[in-house]
This record gives C-alpha cells, structure tokens and sequence, in this order.
C-alpha cells in the first residue's frame, strides 16, 4: 500500500514571497491533516479535512495561510506572503476516520507523508 | 499552554535493557492517546496507541500505560535494539482519534551498545 507522499521536499523561498506544499493522502482515507513542525517542537495541526469539507482549521493564520482538499482526495496548502517564522516542516497526513466502515478508533490512526522542509530567508 | 509534555528530551539506554518514556497531558477531553516514532528526514510512524478506556496496551516489544487519574502515560519498550534510536513523539486526541492530534516536544532516545 502507498503511503501519504508529499512534494516538494525541500524549499527555499525569501520573506513575502509564496509557496504551495501538495499532498496525496493513502487511497481511501477519507481525513486528511496538515501539521506545521517547527525545529525542537512537536507537530502542531493547522487544519483538519474530512473529504472536501473542513472539520478544524482554528489553529490556521488565516491572514497568510490558506488550504483546500478539491475533490476529497488531493490537497494544497499554501503560504502568502512567507515570513521567517514559517520556517518549518509541513507534515501531511490521513486517517480512515469519516470513512464509511472506519469508525473504530484503531481506523482512526494518522499516517504521515516525509513533509516538506520549508526555509524562509 | 502545553497540553501534552514529555519533560525528557533526550534518554540514554545500554542495549537489551528497558526504555522508558514519559507523557503527560493536562486536557480532560483526550481519550485516545499515540506515540509515534521519527528517524531524521521521515515523518512520524505510529507505534502504538490506546483508548482512555483501557489502561494498558501490548505489541510486541511496545507496551503503553495510561494512568488516567495522573494524566500519565508511558511506553515501554524491551528489550532496547540499536534500531529503536529515534525521536519518539507522545500525542492525544480526542473523538476517538478522529480529531486533530496534540503532540509532545519529543524524546530522543539512544540505545547504547
């Protein structure tokens, strides 16, 4: 089974300018988060789909932030404009919870794609 | 405010012997509660995880406590193998596991040979 892949890896970007981060979630799972990991922290959730409807996006800057899930499966996040405290890893992952049949917690488990390693200079 | 601390961020172990690492957590809400193992330039991998319902979970060489009263858990891992030297994330949810996870800061642990 494929995992949660994510592109790009790697990007360097200087303040105030954009960038969008892309994530294909496990086949058939129907939530997908988006967590922000800054160096020496834990992961923290920046908003939570489930399908194409948003269930939590209260930890999102929306001023500068913004995401979306088109058609329940793909998703994109994007930054603009960047400032130097964006710099992090952005962490996708996805989970059978929502999915039809999935509602055990043991369905409910995130997988997580390598990230994206964002710097902003 | 932290909801979710692991208060060691790092852990020295010999080869064999038992690792033991440490959680707390200050929301009532979480039921459900995870750890997760991360080696550099990788996501987190789900190791194992637990309903607030029980108050112990096995698999394998991995074993999770929880002591809801102390908002405590803890994972086990015996014995240590030279493999298991990661950074391992503590997180809570609530919903089942359905929400949006709270992680810890990490612990990184080292197994000596």
């Amino acid at each position: 089974e494929a995992g949660v892949a994510q592109s790009p890896r790697y990007k360097i970007i200087e303040k105030r300018q954009s960038v969008a981060f892309w994530c294909n979630p496990i086949s058939g799972h129907a939530t997908l988060y988006w967590y922000q990991q800054i160096l020496g922290q834990g992961p923290k959730l920046l908003i939570q789909f489930q399908n194409n409807g948003v269930v939590d996006d209260s930890q999102l800057p929306k001023d500068r932030f913004s995401a979306e899930r088109l058609k329940g499966v793909d998703s994109t996040l994007k930054i603009q404009p960047a400032k130097l405290e964006d710099s992090a890893v952005y962490l996708c992952a996805s989970s059978l919870a929502g999915t039809s049949g999935g509602g055990s917690p043991s369905h409910n488990e995130q997988f997580f794609g390598p990230g994206t390693r964002l710097t902003v200079l | 405010d932290q909801q979710v601390k692991q208060n060691s961020p790092s852990l020295s172990v010999q080869e064999g012997r038992i690792s033991i690492l440490n959680c707390d957590y200050t929301n009532s809400m979480f039921d459900y509660f995870l750890w997760y193992k991360k080696y550099p330039a990788e996501g987190p991998t789900f190791l194992i995880s637990i309903s607030s319902i029980k108050d112990k979970n096995e698999d394998g060489r991995f074993t999770v406590f929880l002591n809801k009263s102390a908002k405590h858990l803890s994972l086990h891992i015996v014995p240590s193998q030279p493999g298991d030297s990661a950074v391992y994330f503590c997180a809570a949810g609530s919903g089942g596991g359905a929400d949006g996870l709270t992680f810890g800061k990490g612990t990184h642990l080292i197994i000596q040979p």
